[in-house]
């Protein structure tokens, strides 16, 4: 079974600061792994991805992501962060054979402070 | 233009009645998705359709019902509301069914069962 963990529901960080937004997952076989971000009222939008080749992933608005097979994280990481970036962020994962649905980790809380 | 669209967007309603709930998408995917977000913001799937063809169905009651009249759209109807569906219900859709396709989400739908 696929499960996807975010050991923290809020991360707080100055503007201008590097953050890192942890996630480690669970799946046989090869994962494929995604980054979403969720702004007040709307909808899941998609930010990275990784499906295979180099292990640092980059993604919008100056995200990057660093797959680690044998620690099985994928967090997210932006050098420099901006208050327009707080909002929720989820994780999920997904096997490399079609079919199979995503699985969302339980979200982050992003707040950049100014 | 709205890629992913879903109506209504606020839906408040008593238990027992029946209401639906409309997605469109106008990207062309052959791949549509519901998606149930909780008051804790728990993100889990529950059916998914590949060119209007039922592929994932998720352990939900059978009192909903997804129907997709073409590869376009796919809605929700749910029959006798119980107050534990309250919740925010996301359309998504992918371009293809394959584990490597980012989704592209509706803006929700938050029900509330009174």
């Amino acid at each position: 079974a696929q499960s996807v963990a975010q050991p923290e529901d809020q991360v707080n960080v100055a503007e201008g600061n590097p953050l890192t937004v942890k996630c480690t997952y669970s799946v046989s076989g090869n994962p494929y792994l995604f980054w979403y971000v969720q702004y007040p009222n709307r909808g899941l939008q998609f930010l990275l991805k990784y499906i295979t080749g180099d292990n640092l992933v980059k993604g919008s608005y100056g995200f990057e992501a660093e797959f680690n097979k044998s620690q099985t994280s994928f967090h997210l990481k932006k050098p420099s962060a901006l208050v327009s970036d707080s909002a929720l962020y989820f994780c999920a994962v997904r096997r490399y054979n079609y079919g199979q649905n995503f699985v969302f980790g339980p979200g982050t809380r992003l707040s950049v402070l100014p | 233009d709205t890629a992913v669209s879903q109506t209504p967007k606020y839906l408040v309603t008593q238990m027992g009645n029946d209401k639906s709930i409309k997605c469109e998408q106008n990207l062309g995917h052959d791949t549509m998705y519901w998606y149930k977000q909780d008051s804790k913001k728990f993100l889990k799937i529950m059916f998914s359709y590949n060119n209007k063809e039922l592929i994932i169905n998720e352990t939900v009651p059978n009192r909903f019902s997804p129907k997709s009249p073409d590869k376009a759209h796919l809605n929700l109807h749910i029959n006798s509301l119980e107050l534990g569906d309250s919740a925010v219900y996301f359309c998504a859709s992918s371009h293809r069914q394959g584990a490597n396709e980012k989704l592209f989400f509706g803006s929700g739908t938050q029900l509330s069962v009174l």
